[in-house]
């Protein structure tokens, strides 16, 4: 299995482009999610998916968009991007936390490094 | 609103010691998880210890356990017989269940160097 992974690893923007950010998981799992981390402030959820083809809001959605038309992938998009989104992203993935059966763990992608000039 | 705070951004110990990370957190929710990920430089997350808020007896993996206060809202992370390859930043978060709405909430972080 490769568990979680992402793609790019590395990427810089100037300002007002855009770009997607492409996670994928091959583990079944229905949850997914993406994290932004920035220096001092640990990891923050910016959108979350809980399975195909839903959508939600996390703590810092503003300026990015989602996509899950598949189970195993899950599209974060920029679509003007801003030095402000300079971060570190993160994709993670699980299984559904109410089934007590499974363990709780978000498995996590390598991550994107993203430079918005 | 959830909150998980870490006081201690930074922390050291000298190996084959013993070091705690606190972590504080708080929530509404009678139903919940805790979470101590270890980010190393490679920068790839990874799952510590977890903790079930409905079970009283604290977690244990191997040379880590946890002292889980549910009444204070505290959770720190023991870390017995330091090793150098426990060097990393280390994570506490929470989970809710909230059908649909399960979330994890991260704290700062705690820089934790090892001493040879």
């Amino acid at each position: 299995n490769a568990g979680v992974t992402q793609t790019p690893k590395f990427r810089v923007l100037k300002t007002g482009q855009s770009m997607t950010l492409l996670c994928a998981q091959d583990m079944n799992h229905e949850y997914m999610y993406w994290y932004r981390q920035d220096p001092g402030m640990g990891l923050r959820l910016i959108h979350y998916s809980v399975g195909e083809g839903t959508t939600a809001k996390g703590e810092v959605p503003d300026g990015y968009n989602v996509s899950r038309l598949k189970k195993q992938n899950f599209l974060l998009g920029l679509e003007s991007a801003a030095p402000s989104q300079t971060s570190v992203y993160f994709c993670a993935s699980s299984y559904s936390p109410r089934l007590l059966t499974r363990n709780n763990e978000q498995f996590f992608g390598p991550g994107t490094r993203l430079t918005v000039l | 609103a959830q909150t998980v705070t870490q006081s201690q951004p930074e922390m050291s110990v000298q190996e084959a010691e013993t070091v705690t990370l606190s972590c504080t957190y708080d929530t509404s929710e009678s139903d919940y998880y805790l979470f101590w990920y270890k980010q190393p430089p490679s920068r790839q997350m990874i799952l510590v210890i977890r903790q079930e808020a409905y079970k009283q007896q604290n977690a244990t993996e191997n040379r880590f356990s946890v002292n889980f206060q549910k009444a204070a809202k505290s959770f720190s992370l023991k870390i017995s017989d330091s090793q150098l390859g426990d060097a990393a930043m280390y994570f506490c978060a929470l989970l809710r269940l909230n059908f649909g709405n399960e979330k994890l909430t991260f704290g700062t972080g705690t820089r934790l160097t090892i001493i040879p």
